[in-house]
């Protein structure tokens, strides 16, 4: 069974701060998939990595997919009370296999 | 352009009564999901569809559950007879082509559903 472990589950920080989050997995995926959910809504997603070692830039928001593909990170520079959500990983395997998700809440 | 919606936003039912939970997916779209969300589970798939056919149902938890999808703009989530344990936020979405494992997903804004 492959599964998404997301770490941590829940961040508090202060606006300004940054931060990185964390998703793994002992399985390789084709592709990786970042999505923020607010509060009340659907999750939307933010970026889709496909290649090892591959790095995307949103705004301050930096994605990496681990080399072997079983792994990824989201970093924020800088963070804002936008940024407050729940960020949740999909892994690309036979079928999108989800995390659990970070919560988090930018403190202004 | 609209997005994913779905009806109702809220639904409080007592256990035993049917439930039915509904979605248009964006026009255009060939793939729709059904999702539950808890905070003990997190995010879980129920069944997927492809061209209005159910690809895959292995996440419906039990009999109880059934999904439709008579045509391309409109599916539905069915629970009879409802159980407390059934209360969570239920999410449809929609994308376009290809892998479902690819693509972008859009999620409706969901509904929340409390069995008492």
């Amino acid at each position: 069974t492959q599964l998404l472990e997301q770490s941590p589950q829940f961040l508090s920080i202060q606006e300004g701060e940054n931060l990185t989050v964390y998703c793994n997995s002992s399985s390789v995926f084709s592709s990786l998939q970042w999505y923020r959910q607010e509060p009340g809504e659907g999750p939307v997603l933010l970026v889709t990595v496909v290649t090892g070692g591959e790095v995307k830039k949103l705004k301050r928001l930096t994605f990496q997919f681990g080399d072997a593909r079983k792994d990824s990170s989201l970093h924020i520079t800088a963070a804002q009370p936008g940024d407050t959500g729940l960020y949740l990983c999909a892994g690309r395997g036979y079928q999108l296999i989800w995390g659990a998700g970070t919560k988090l809440i930018i403190k202004p | 352009d609209a997005g994913v919606i779905q009806s109702p936003r809220h639904e409080v039912t007592e256990m035993g009564q049917e439930v039915t939970l509904r979605c248009k997916p964006i026009s255009g779209h060939d793939y729709l999901f059904w999702y539950r969300q808890t905070m003990m589970r997190g995010l879980e798939l129920l069944i997927y569809f492809n061209n209005n056919v159910p690809i895959d149902d292995s996440g419906m938890p039990e009999d109880r559950f059934s999904a439709k999808m008579p045509n391309a703009s409109f599916s539905t989530l069915k629970i009879q007879p409802s159980e407390p344990r059934d209360s969570a936020v239920y999410f449809c979405a929609s994308s376009l082509g290809g892998s479902p494992a690819v693509n972008e997903q859009y999620f409706g804004p969901g509904t929340r559903l409390t069995v008492t």
